[in-house]
């Protein structure tokens, strides 16, 4: 089974417009952590935001927010005031175990997001 | 803003020769990670390392791949016999701790022909 589910392979957004990318995960344990990533064209990998499963509220970063929906197994990364630079690959990705977790992050497969001017 | 490096950017060679992909992680993190990203597919976890000795592998790791920290900040991902599956986008990572975030560097291209 997918611990990470990203349904949308791609997505289109208009230029200052908000777009929302979802995510779901399934796991057991109780402490786990959520990632999302950026991967421009260059291939770089790029840490955007982080939420973790205790966290009471939902992370911010910027212009990036995380819709943490922690009964329905659900972390939807949420961009306001898109910008053309953030056309790019978007990772959903959860590391599982609190204290003793070795850090080993799942990822799903993935949305593009393309800005349109 | 500190940042993880790696060497090559990108590297092409034959089937069956040995490769070395090189890292230099965060200076103050203590765990260290490879993974693999074949062209259009998702990032995959190869391997951890922390306190100089392998903590966790996946099923992708086997014998061909090895890991070393050879000094203070180098961390190297060795493929012993290049077989073209291979063929891939390694990422180097770093954290400063069990919890913190992963940071991961801008990756290295492997072409095996």
């Amino acid at each position: 089974a997918q611990k990470i589910t990203q349904t949308q392979p791609g997505m289109f957004v208009q230029e200052k417009e908000a777009v929302t990318l979802d995510c779901t995960y399934d796991t057991s344990d109780p402490s786990y952590g959520l990632f999302w990533y950026k991967q421009p064209s260059s291939g770089e990998m790029i840490f955007l935001i982080y939420q973790g499963s205790y966290d009471q509220q939902n992370a911010t970063e910027g212009r990036y927010s995380l819709n943490f929906q922690k009964a329905r197994k659900s972390a939807n990364l949420v961009i306001s005031a898109s910008q053309l630079g953030d056309s790019a690959m978007y990772f959903c990705a959860m590391r599982e175990g609190g204290r003793g977790s070795q850090g080993n992050l799942i990822f799903g497969k993935g949305t593009k997001l393309s800005v349109k001017p | 803003e500190p940042e993880v490096t790696q060497t090559p950017s990108h590297q092409v060679t034959q089937m069956g020769q040995e490769v070395i992909l090189r890292c230099v992680p965060i200076s103050n993190h203590l765990y260290f990670y490879w993974y693999r990203q074949i062209l259009g597919q998702k990032v995959e976890f190869l391997v951890s390392f922390y306190n100089n000795e392998i903590s966790e592998k996946s099923e992708i790791f086997d014998d061909q791949f090895s890991v070393e920290r050879p000094d203070g900040s180098n961390f190297t991902l060795k493929i012993r016999s290049t077989k073209l599956e291979d063929s891939a986008m390694y990422f180097c990572a770093s954290s400063e701790g069990q919890g913190n975030t992963i940071y991961f560097g801008e990756g290295s291209w492997l072409t095996v022909v």
